[in-house]
């Protein structure tokens, strides 16, 4: 298993600004993700996080928007640029560790913004 | 199309009683099937997961029931607990360990 620390666990940002959130694992994994779920849904993929290289975004997501970094095997983080009330949710880091299938989840980074 | 369909959005089940949670999808590339449980301010967390090659597996009260012909999976959750009462999703994945989740169902299990 792993261990995923997210931080912040909550924040209330004004819109047009920017907010980082970090994802830290106790391993060293070989796949991160981060995922966004809107309040009462489901889970959207944002984007896989590549150590070195620019991310892989989905349909839908661009990296103006939501730039990611990933240094190295057990740290990555997400930004949310330009914010808006619309990007108001719950950011979730999360991470397939080497030889595994499983992937475990942050608790979480809860946005609000005004 | 990479949708996950699941059904029922909410489900109240008296204690002791079977809580049946089902999902269908389209794309035959996916080949892993996991179930989330998630409380509230939690992220998801693990609760079982299956391959195509089985048409069930159990692991304590929760049992995954795989119909690949269909192409739909369910979870069942036998004796349901009060501390059962959390949203759980579906998923599918396929290459690359990406999931695609279903939409969620709230279970509550009352007393």
């Amino acid at each position: 298993s792993a261990v995923i620390s997210q931080k912040p666990s909550r924040d209330i940002c004004q819109r047009g600004t920017s907010l980082t959130i970090q994802c830290q694992v106790d391993s060293q994994v070989t796949m991160m993700f981060w995922y966004r779920q809107q309040p009462g849904q489901s889970l959207t993929l944002i984007a896989t996080a590549n150590q070195g290289s620019e991310a892989t975004y989905e349909s839908g997501f661009v990296i103006d928007k939501f730039p990611i970094s990933r240094p190295n095997l057990t740290f990555s983080t997400l930004t949310v640029s330009n914010m808006s009330p619309e990007d108001s949710s719950i950011y979730l880091c999360s991470v397939v560790t080497s030889g595994g299938e499983t992937q475990y989840f942050g608790p979480g980074t809860r946005l609000l913004v005004l | 199309q990479q949708q996950v369909k699941q059904s029922p959005q909410s489900l109240i089940v008296q204690k002791g009683g079977i809580s049946i949670i089902n999902c269908a999808y389209e794309n035959t590339a996916f080949d892993y099937f996991p179930w989330y449980q998630q409380f509230p301010g939690k992220g998801p967390a693990l609760l079982i997961a299956i391959r195509p090659d089985v048409s069930e597996k159990k692991e304590g009260r929760f049992t995954i029931s795989f119909n690949k012909s269909a192409k739909q999976f369910s979870l069942h959750i036998m004796d349901s607990q009060p501390g059962d009462s959390a949203t759980y999703f579906c998923a599918a994945g396929g290459g690359g360990n990406k999931l695609t989740f279903g939409t969620g169902t709230q279970l509550k299990v009352e007393l």
